[in-house]
């Protein structure tokens, strides 16, 4: 398999430009996750899916981003309007449904998509 | 909630040398405990996870990990380091909804 795919790898944009980032998951896969990780703040959980459905999207900062997963295979972050304070590397991550609630499973990561908002 | 902490940003060791990254829990009930390494410009992979048995959890690329419930502990480690090691390491404990709940993270130096 070829693990998690995203794209773009990276992205420079300018403020007020609309950013989309995009990942397929692994086939098979049940969830899929999508993270921010900034020097300041960590890892951050945005928004997760179950079965292509949003579960938990209470992490997503704010209504410039949305998330979308139209089928089993594709997922899109999108910004807009983007802003300097977006900068930050966005992860993707699916995994299988966990044998129980509190095992949940090893998390298949992408590459990564690095956004700059300059 | 439950929640990991890694009492350490850095830590620097000589190749060759044993390597330890820290991390303590909070959790409610059984620990399900998850260590993720982060190579420089690529994403998280797992390492190991403690479901339950053995204290001493063996994981990928000769890492271990040891479960400690008296100090509530669930430290990585490596009998000797190489300087390919060096990256950032996480440890990690479920919430009550399944999502992974990281640490800040832990960043390793191996030097040669």
């Amino acid at each position: 398999d070829a693990g998690v795919i995203q794209s773009p790898r990276h992205e420079v944009t300018e403020m007020g430009q609309e950013v989309t980032l995009r990942c397929k998951p692994i086939s098979g896969h049940d969830y899929l996750f999508w993270y921010r990780q900034t020097m300041m703040r960590g890892l951050e959980l945005l928004i997760y899916f179950n079965n292509n459905v949003p579960i938990d999207d209470s992490g997503m900062p704010e209504d410039r981003f949305s998330a979308k997963m139209p089928n089993a295979s594709f997922s899109t972050l999108k910004i807009q309007p983007s802003e300097p304070r977006d900068s930050a590397v966005y992860f993707c991550a699916s995994r299988l449904l966990p044998a129980g609630i509190a095992d949940t499973g090893e998390l298949f990561f992408g590459e990564g998509s690095r956004l700059t908002v300059l | 909630a439950q929640s990991v902490a890694q009492p350490e940003d850095q830590v620097n060791v000589a190749e060759g040398n044993p390597l330890t990254v820290k991390c303590t829990y909070s959790v409610s009930g059984n620990p399900y405990l998850f260590w993720y390494v982060q190579y420089p410009n690529r994403g998280l992979q797992f390492l190991l996870k403690y479901i339950t048995g053995d204290n001493l959890v063996k994981g990928s690329y000769g890492f271990e990990a040891e479960f400690n419930k008296s100090q509530t502990s669930f430290h990585l480690k490596k009998p000797s380091a190489l300087v390919s090691d060096s990256a950032l390491y996480f440890c990690a404990v479920p919430d009550s909804w399944g999502k992974l709940q990281f640490g800040a993270g832990t960043q390793v130096v191996v030097t040669p």
